[in-house]
């Protein structure tokens, strides 16, 4: 079975600075996709950005990116410019390419604090 | 806009007593999810629907049970409520096309007392 693992349990960083969120993940496939989501409090979980195992360049959406090691199995997420919003508890994601695999395998994410 | 809306957003329920949480959608997701999610730990499936097929994790206490009538919507049955249910509990939706995410509803945060 597929394992997600985030080390960091809580992050912060100074508002407008950079920062990079840790992800491992354990798979005998070859195939599959990775995604980073965002739970701001008591707010619905929505998706910041995604990445195809089966692409080399990495996925940028805006001020996020992520550096993806396939073969060291890492999949992280680097903030620039981080803003205010930015805080939330952020979840690392995997989800099998093969045909019926409709579960999504979630780390036990990272809390991550934006100071003014 | 197209969504997935869970209600209510705030359940509060006695010990032992049944209580059915629901979610909507408006996305023709076919794959429909209940996950439980607990303060500060990663959401945890409980089941799911690919259309009407039920599949059910190996770890979810027979206390929950779900049901979909239709493709819109979803229920969440919890049969006899425990102090350990208090969480919050996610609907999310997806097509069954593997690289596409979920969309989640915002939740509905259950109290036992």
């Amino acid at each position: 079975a597929q394992t997600v693992t985030q080390s960091q349990p809580e992050m912060s960083v100074q508002e407008a600075e950079t920062v990079t969120l840790s992800c491992t993940y354990d798979t005998s496939e070859s195939d599959y996709y990775l995604f980073w989501y965002k739970q701001p409090p008591s707010r619905q979980m929505i998706l910041v950005i995604r990445q195809e195992a089966y692409k080399q360049q990495n996925a940028t959406e805006n001020r996020f990116s992520v550096n993806f090691q396939k073969a060291a199995k890492s999949f992280s997420l680097k903030i620039s410019d981080s803003q205010l919003g930015d805080a939330a508890m952020y979840f690392c994601a995997y989800r099998s390419a093969k045909g019926g695999s409709e579960k999504l395998v979630f780390g036990k994410g990272t809390k991550l604090t934006v100071n003014p | 806009d197209a969504m997935v809306i869970q209600n209510p957003r705030y359940q509060v329920t006695q010990f032992g007593k049944p209580v059915t949480l629901s979610c909507s959608q408006t996305l023709n997701h076919n794959v429909m999810y209940w996950y439980q999610q607990k303060s500060s730990q990663a959401p945890k499936l409980l089941f799911h629907y690919y259309d009407k097929d039920f599949n059910n994790e190996a770890d979810t206490p027979d206390n929950f049970q779900s049901r979909r009538p239709n493709t819109s919507f979803c229920f969440l049955d919890i049969r006899s409520p425990g102090l350990g249910d208090a969480a919050m509990y996610l609907c999310a939706t997806s097509t069954r096309t593997t690289g596409v995410g979920y969309t989640f509803g915002s939740g509905t945060r259950l109290t036992v007392v």
